[in-house]
């Protein structure tokens, strides 16, 4: 059982440079999320995705962008990466309703811009 | 705002020594209260959900309770392999979860 599968796990990035994050579930989930996790700062929703062909901004969106390529993909890009966009980020998925059923968290990127 | 609200921040116990975690929320329209489990270096792994109060649900040395504007995660008697950081959420209506910063517990053998 994949459940949602990050990659890459880790990547450093200089100023100015782009990169996706890809993440896929393999659970016929609608609904898909992008986090950003830093210290005494919690888990903060950057962009989620209520079901294929939608998207829509979360707390956090500025410096990102997203694409739900299919029922199964969500991924996240970073245009001109910045150091304060250093942080782990999760990937999550949910059945219609995460308010009611919560989430299924992949492992993380840990993304480090210099 | 909504705010979702964990205490304390770090708890040390030596094993055996049972507690408590605290998670209070400011909002309304419950749909369903999550508690997590997160090691170092990985993502959250789903514990429980609570959906009313008086609800409880228990797993192994773990019990999380709910009343109206708090849920308490209860461990007892806690071993080594408990530490890891706790995580409380809450889902409104809104359709979206909100997240606690968390309480790092590290049990002592």
């Amino acid at each position: 059982n994949a459940g949602v599968t990050q990659t890459p796990k880790f990547q450093v990035l200089k100023t100015g440079q782009s990169m996706t994050l890809q993440c896929a579930q393999d659970m016929n989930h609608n609904s898909m999320y992008w986090y950003r996790q830093d210290p005494g700062m919690g888990l903060r929703l950057i962009y989620y995705s209520a079901s294929e062909g939608t998207t829509d901004k979360g707390e956090v969106p500025n410096g990102y962008n997203v694409s739900r390529l299919n029922k199964r993909e969500f991924s996240l890009r970073l245009e001109s990466a910045a150091p304060s966009q250093t942080s782990v980020y999760f990937c999550a998925s949910s059945e219609a309703g995460g308010a009611d059923y919560g989430y299924t968290f992949g492992s993380g990127t840990r993304l480090t811009v210099v | 705002e909504d705010q979702v609200t964990q205490s304390p921040e770090a708890l040390r116990l030596q094993e055996g020594e049972s507690s408590s975690l605290n998670c209070s929320y400011t909002v309304s329209g419950l749909r369903g209260l999550f508690w997590y489990r997160q090691d170092p270096g990985k993502g959250p792994e789903f514990l429980f959900t609570l959906y009313s109060a008086g609800e409880e649900k228990e797993k192994e040395r773990l019990k999380a309770t709910l009343t109206k504007k708090e849920s308490f995660l209860h461990i007892t008697a806690p071993k080594p392999e408990d530490s890891a950081t706790y995580l409380c959420a809450f889902g409104g209506r809104d359709d979206k979860i909100i997240f606690g910063k968390g309480t790092r517990l590290h049990i002592l053998p």
